[in-house]
């Protein structure tokens, strides 16, 4: 079946960096994208980007233009998001999800990321 | 972007319809037929619901229905049963390869 695995917990401080590891199985890597979302504690979704594994192609919201990059080894299967500049308004769970450019869905979700800034 | 605007809460009893609008702009709602819904009980992941407005993937449930009008697109689920508890949150394509997302709407069943 179709799922995402994704690394487990980060603890850093303000100012490092993060990356996070997302390793989908059960399809075809390169028909769909990969999109990632994130939630901080107690709040609502909140779309970080999105990268196709067939070309390479990104996109960003403008917010995260500059500090955002989304990453794919096609050798290994597994996509990465690395965040910079890390601040305590980043701490919130991370989650990859598969991605229809075309129909505009997400599905299915990776079991999240949790990502601890805190001096 | 600026996030989609979605009631903070809503509630209905067992057995009742609701409906939970999603209002976007002409650059997102407005113009594209690529609203999706999501689905998130209390410590879960987000669960797809509804895509391209109206479209229900395999598997999930035809009390769940969408549609849209103009900027604002809206999810009604029928006979409401106590599972159906839980946060619900809309996604529109906004243009130029962009998502966003709305605030999301806490679902009570009374």
């Amino acid at each position: 079946q179709v799922q995402l695995v994704q690394s487990a917990t980060e603890v850093k401080k303000p100012g490092a960096s993060v990356k996070v590891s997302c390793r989908p199985s059960g399809y075809t890597l390169t028909n769909y994208g990969l999109s990632w979302v994130r939630q901080a504690p107690g709040q609502g979704l909140e779309w970080l980007g999105w990268i196709s594994p067939y070309n390479g192609h990104t996109s960003y919201p403008q917010k995260f233009q500059g500090r955002v990059t989304m990453t794919i080894d096609t050798s290994t299967t597994t996509a990465y998001m690395e965040l910079r500049s890390l601040r305590s308004d980043d701490t919130a769970i991370y989650y990859c999800a598969r991605f229809s450019r075309r129909s505009n869905w997400l599905d299915p979700w990776g079991q999240g990321s949790l990502v601890t800034v805190s001096s | 972007q600026s996030a989609l605007t979605q009631p903070a809460s809503v509630s209905g009893s067992p057995g009742q319809s609701i409906t939970i609008s999603c209002t976007g702009t002409s650059s997102d709602v407005g113009t594209y037929d690529l609203v999706s819904w999501y689905q998130q009980h209390p410590g879960k992941v987000p669960k797809l619901m509804i895509y391209e407005v109206a479209t229900r993937p395999s598997g999930v449930s035809n009390r769940f229905s969408g549609s849209k009008s103009g900027n604002t697109a809206s999810l009604t689920i029928s006979g409401l049963q106590a599972e159906d508890e839980a946060d619900y949150y809309c996604c529109s394509f906004a243009g130029s390869s962009t998502l966003v997302f709305g605030g999301g709407t806490s679902l009570t069943v009374l």
